[in-house]
């Protein structure tokens, strides 16, 4: 394993309310990523860090936020919850090496009611 | 843009062999695999780097055509194990760090 878990693994949450993510790897890997995962569309990324405080946009990153404050926690943020926005969150982590094959956290499912 | 894989969905008996296409409209760097069992998280297969290598992972191989911009993973007398979905991710524009994800090829085996 690669020392990644992310919290909480449950949340139901109403409409309009914020949501905070964490994703905490042991592993000292450069970059971590956040996906969402969507019956029907696979895994999009949202957001992705390359160190402490250094972030960049993904493919799906409206109404979210991120921050990296430590190497090894990356926060993903809703700032005001949406239906929408109901999903599986998985987080990443890689660089170890060149090859930064991606290891994934054990997921946090998150209903918007 | 996702790369775009097929079939999108295969049913195998155990034993016999499959293969999973991804393909791209963006020059790739490289491509990656992973396999995703219900209710679990992806798991890493293998990476395969521009420069047509061939890959393999037990009785689980892939090839890279970066001219056409494709890979193929190839799953050889598959086992009841290898029951999940298949995620190919594709890398471009130099860099391996940041990759798009296909929508993934549901790969069903029974006995």
């Amino acid at each position: 394993d690669a020392g990644i878990t992310q919290s909480p693994r449950h949340k139901v949450t109403e409409t309009g309310t914020p949501v905070t993510l964490r994703c905490h790897q042991t592993e000292n890997h450069r970059y971590m990523y956040w996906y969402r995962q969507d019956p029907g569309h696979g895994l999009r990324l949202i957001h992705y860090s390359y160190g402490v405080k250094d972030t960049d946009k993904g493919e799906v990153s409206d109404g979210y936020s991120v921050s990296r404050s430590k190497t090894e926690d990356f926060l993903l943020t809703l700032e005001s919850a949406t239906s929408s926005q109901t999903s599986v969150y998985f987080c990443a982590i890689s660089g170890r090496d060149r090859r930064y094959e991606q290891y994934f956290g054990p997921g946090t499912r998150l209903t918007v009611t | 843009q996702q790369p775009v894989q097929s079939p999108q969905a295969v049913i195998l008996r155990e034993g016999e062999d499959a293969v999973i296409n991804c393909s791209s409209s963006k020059a790739l760097y490289s491509v990656h695999w992973y396999r995703q069992k219900h209710g679990e998280a992806p798991v890493f297969l293998m990476i395969l780097l521009k420069g047509g290598e061939q890959k393999g992972h037990d009785k689980i191989s892939a090839s890279f055509n970066e001219k056409k911009q494709q890979s193929s993973l190839y799953l050889t007398a598959s086992q009841l194990s290898y029951s999940g979905t298949y995620f190919c991710g594709t890398a471009s524009g130099g860099s391996n760090y940041k990759l798009t994800f296909g929508k993934g090829t549901l790969l069903t085996v029974n006995p």
